[in-house]
């Protein structure tokens, strides 16, 4: 069993870059190629997939964010991270960072999910 | 992008119902489809993958089935618990794409 938790600021200013980082416990993670994503949903609204990356450092981003958008992971402090530069008031969202346990499976596994809001 | 039509919006049920959620595809996705329960203020919580293997620990009158590229998310007897909002997601091609929610409601 996965436990992942986000942390990063709440608060971050227009046009300037958040970082999140998902810390990953309860499991060894050694051995496995695993997946991991970020999700994040604006308030009141819906879940939107910001992108995703594989343990080996492979990724994949959603083309609406992709130019703004890094995702990365270091196996070795059992964590992956997300930044996404020139940030607007739209990009205020709860932030939740995932992972899939299978490769024939949705995301299984949730952090509890970070609010960042875009504000000066 | 894979457009995901979740229907209705908003449902209005009472304990011990029957209902159905469906989730339109706009391309082929296979089965390539999960179901998330999500509850005010939580993160979503996986019920369905593959369309219709059940997550462990999810209740038996959870079921996902599929025909072509409509899906439908199945409660057999709503208990108080599931009044949520439910997620329908594509993970058959990039970029991933969910449904714009049902909320079901008493």
């Amino acid at each position: 069993q996965l436990q992942l938790l986000e942390s990063g600021p709440g608060l971050v200013k227009p046009s300037e870059t958040l970082s999140l980082t998902c810390s990953v416990s309860g499991d060894s993670l050694r051995g496995v190629i695993y997946y991991w994503g970020w999700i994040r949903q604006p308030p009141g609204k819906g879940l939107e997939w910001i992108g995703s990356i594989y343990s080996t450092g492979s990724s994949h981003y959603n083309p609406s964010l992709r130019s703004r958008v890094t995702i990365s992971v270091d196996m070795s402090k059992k964590q992956f991270s997300l930044r996404v530069r020139s940030l607007t008031a739209a990009d205020t969202a709860v932030y939740y960072c995932a992972s899939r346990s299978e490769t024939t499976k949705g995301f299984d596994y949730w952090g509890q999910g970070t609010l960042v809001t875009v504000s000066s | 992008d894979i457009q995901m039509t979740q229907s209705p919006s908003i449902l209005s049920a009472s304990v011990g119902d029957r209902v159905t959620i469906t989730c339109r595809a706009s391309q082929n996705i296979y089965s390539w489809l999960a179901w998330y329960q999500q509850r005010p203020g939580k993160a979503p919580k996986a019920l369905i993958y593959e369309a219709s293997s059940l997550e462990s620990g999810i209740p038996s009158r959870f079921s996902g089935s599929a025909s072509g590229t409509e899906f439908t998310l199945t409660i057999s007897s709503l208990q108080p618990d599931d009044f949520a909002t439910y997620y329908c997601q594509q993970y058959n091609t990039y970029p991933y794409t969910f449904g714009q929610g049902t909320k079901l409601e008493i």
